[in-house]
């Protein structure tokens, strides 16, 4: 079973421009969260998607916005990029995600974003 | 918000000892605890998680140990081997699958 697929794995963005990532979610699996991680802020959730809606979202300002489709794959996108937004943005897809109760999530290899 | 606390920040151990890790939470309403392994150049790795209606888990050389009343929750691994070396993260989850994470423990196992 495949697991957690991101692309691209890296990328050199400058600043003010954007950029959108992507993320296939483990077959099956319907959940899609975003976290970004820093040496300084560690890892931080961006949001969660389950169904095409999302459920929940972090302390990220408005350029930081996402989407997921029918097939589960989800993009995100980061407009105005800024210095501190180089960042590892990792994803990870759970098999469903009923409320309270967590399900498992696995994580991506992550894309690794550099702004100059 | 929730706020999880980890410690220590690195921890170095001979092969063959043990390691624990600790992390503190703040939100009561946490229900799940995972712990994820990452390796250099890699995506965080789920190695194991306890729920709040469980006290202890054990899988093979790893276990986890949860104190709902002190709201802490530890990593134990057993007889440790070089390729256990990596940063360890714990996180705390209320629901909706958003994990709150500890700020890593750097692992190094001596051969």
């Amino acid at each position: 079973k495949a697991g957690v697929t991101q692309t691209p794995r890296y990328l050199i963005k400058t600043r003010g421009q954007q950029v959108t990532l992507s993320c296939s979610p483990i077959s099956g699996h319907r959940s899609v969260s975003w976290y970004q991680q820093t040496p300084g802020q560690g890892l931080q959730f961006l949001f969660e998607y389950f169904s095409e809606t999302q459920r929940n979202k972090g302390n990220f300002p408005g350029r930081f916005s996402g989407r997921q489709f029918s097939n589960s794959r989800s993009e995100m996108n980061v407009s105005t990029l800024e210095l501190g937004d180089s960042a590892l943005y990792l994803c990870a897809s759970s098999l469903e995600g009923t409320g309270e109760m967590n399900t498992e999530a696995f994580f991506g290899q992550g894309t690794r974003l550099t702004v100059v | 918000g929730e706020n999880v606390e980890q410690h220590p920040s690195t921890l170095s151990v001979q092969e063959g000892d043990s390691a624990v890790i600790k992390c503190t939470y703040s939100d009561s309403a946490s229900n799940y605890f995972p712990w994820y392994k990452q390796e250099l150049g890699k995506g965080p790795q789920l190695i194991i998680d306890i729920r709040s209606n469980v006290g202890e888990k054990k899988d093979q050389r790893i276990a986890v140990t949860l104190n709902k009343t002190a709201k802490h929750f530890s990593l134990h691994i057993t007889e440790t081997q070089p390729e256990d070396s990596a940063v360890y993260f714990c996180a705390a989850s209320a629901g909706f699958q958003k994990l709150v994470f500890g700020t890593g423990t750097r692992l190094l196992v001596s051969p």
